[in-house]
């Protein structure tokens, strides 16, 4: 069964510091890796993606680290914010576009 | 100017009641989704239609059945509903074919099954 596993299921970091959310998937057919963030009461949102084809992506304060030949990913908050304290999600996308999301990391940016 | 809305956004009921969540999308996309979300917040897909067309149909109970009148809207329609069935839905909407495939979510909608 096509899995992606997240860790850790949750986080506390002080602010100014970096926080590190990592991701595992098994399908090398995987195309496509999107980190989501969601805030309490609300939809997830895209917050960063990644193809395969790179190691790093960087927007902002936020970057993926990818090691295709580990089937692994990251997404790095750095600076981290008390506005920044949500849920965050793996995912990766397989066939017919369907995207297979992690077990989410619940992230608390102390102030 | 929503780009993904869903009603109710609150849904309380018995068991054993039939219940329908519905889903419009105003970005022009030609694929929708529809998404469970559990009390442990682990988000798994349910369906997913393109141009009207089903194309993602995981392991859901047959209870559950998604229409798709146009490109602009998904419907969800729950039969005989249990207790298993609480949790938060989510519509979901994006261009098939994109290289980036950026899926929006709506806003959720809560399902209490007493």
């Amino acid at each position: 069964q096509q899995q992606v596993k997240q860790s850790p299921q949750s986080l506390i970091v002080q602010k100014g510091g970096i926080s590190i959310i990592n991701c595992a998937y098994e399908n090398t057919a995987f195309d496509y890796f999107p980190w989501y963030q969601q805030f309490p009461g609300k939809g997830p949102a895209l917050l960063i993606a990644i193809r395969p084809d790179v190691s790093e992506k960087k927007e902002g304060r936020f970057t993926i680290s990818f090691n295709k030949s580990a089937k692994q990913f990251s997404l790095h908050i750095m600076d981290s914010q008390p506005g920044d304290s949500a849920t965050y999600f793996c995912a990766s996308r397989g066939s017919s576009y369907k995207l297979i999301f992690g077990s989410g990391t619940r992230l608390l940016v102390r102030p | 100017d929503t780009a993904v809305s869903q009603t109710p956004k609150y849904l309380v009921t018995q068991m054993g009641n039939d219940k329908s969540i519905k889903c419009e999308q105003n970005l022009g996309h030609d694929t929708m989704y529809w998404y469970k979300q559990d009390s442990k917040k682990f988000l798994k897909i349910m369906f997913s239609y393109n141009n009207k067309e089903l194309i993602i149909n995981e392991t859901v109970p047959n209870r559950f059945s998604p229409k798709s009148p146009d490109k602009a809207h998904l419907n969800l329609h729950i039969n005989s509903l249990e207790l298993g069935d609480s949790a938060v839905y989510f519509c979901a909407s994006s261009q098939w074919g994109e290289s980036t495939d950026t899926q929006y979510f709506g806003p959720g909608t809560r399902l209490t099954v007493l």
